[in-house]
């Protein structure tokens, strides 16, 4: 199975700073058609998960730009620009490249 | 509007049996993937398997290959995940979710709100 290793587990920042999530696979997530299927979410609390970013670096629909994703190969990161109170949660990376799809255990970001 | 509704939580004992279900309206059902996702209390996210609801072909990670089983029933656009004997340790919240454009896009897009399954004596 593909192991999805993020840091921080951890990270309290302050309102309007940035933040930074990085997330590392045990093997290149590039399929072979090209793509890479890594895709970031977020779940607040109480709440179930909700997409971010997919295919590395593609904000789903209605995600605030302050959310970014870049990466590849083994290597990916979730950026937020300026944090809001609204963005607390856990955040969590998905591979669907390779059978069985896995997630990262997850980063919890709070505000300080 | 997309959306997945999942059945509401349940108690059951050890050794009972249970299927959970997850609703999908707004989209065409028979065109995707239905994933199932476990968080264990205070855990993180694990991927149990899916189903292409379109002629129900289903896949499974290894962890729960035999421990469960994905169905679907396209004229309700329903999608199930059953239990033939619970277990304490399958007490967890269980989410359903959209899997998009598999081959081209690939990602969880639509989730369900969870079931909440406690299994106790």
């Amino acid at each position: 199975d593909i192991v999805m290793t993020q840091t921080p587990l951890s990270s309290p920042v302050t309102l309007g700073q940035p933040a930074s999530i990085s997330c590392t696979s045990s093997q290149s997530l590039a399929h072979s058609n090209g793509d890479t299927y890594l895709s970031w979410l977020q779940q607040r609390p109480g709440q179930p998960p909700r997409v971010l970013i997919y295919k590395i670096s593609n904000r789903f629909s209605g995600v605030p730009d302050r959310f970014s994703g870049s990466g590849a190969g083994t290597d990916f990161t979730l950026k937020i620009s300026r944090v809001e109170a609204e963005d607390v949660g856990v955040y969590y990376c998905m591979q669907t490249t390779h059978f069985p799809y896995t997630f990262g255990q997850g980063t919890k970001l709070e505000i300080k | 509007e997309v959306q997945l509704v999942q059945s509401g939580a349940e108690v059951k004992k050890p050794g009972e049996s249970l299927k959970i279900s997850c609703k999908g309206s707004g989209y065409s059902f028979t065109s995707d993937w239905i994933g199932w996702v476990r968080q264990l209390p205070g855990k993180g996210l694990e991927w149990m398997g899916h189903i292409y609801t379109g002629d129900s072909s289903t896949r499974y990670s290894p962890s729960f290959q035999g421990q469960v089983t994905i169905s679907a029933d396209k004229s309700i656009s329903t999608a199930y995940v059953q239990w033939d004997s619970l277990k304490a340790s399958d007490t967890a919240m269980y989410y359903c979710a959209r899997l998009r454009n598999c081959g081209r896009d690939c990602y969880f897009d639509f989730w369900g709100q969870g079931t909440l399954v406690t299994v106790s004596s």
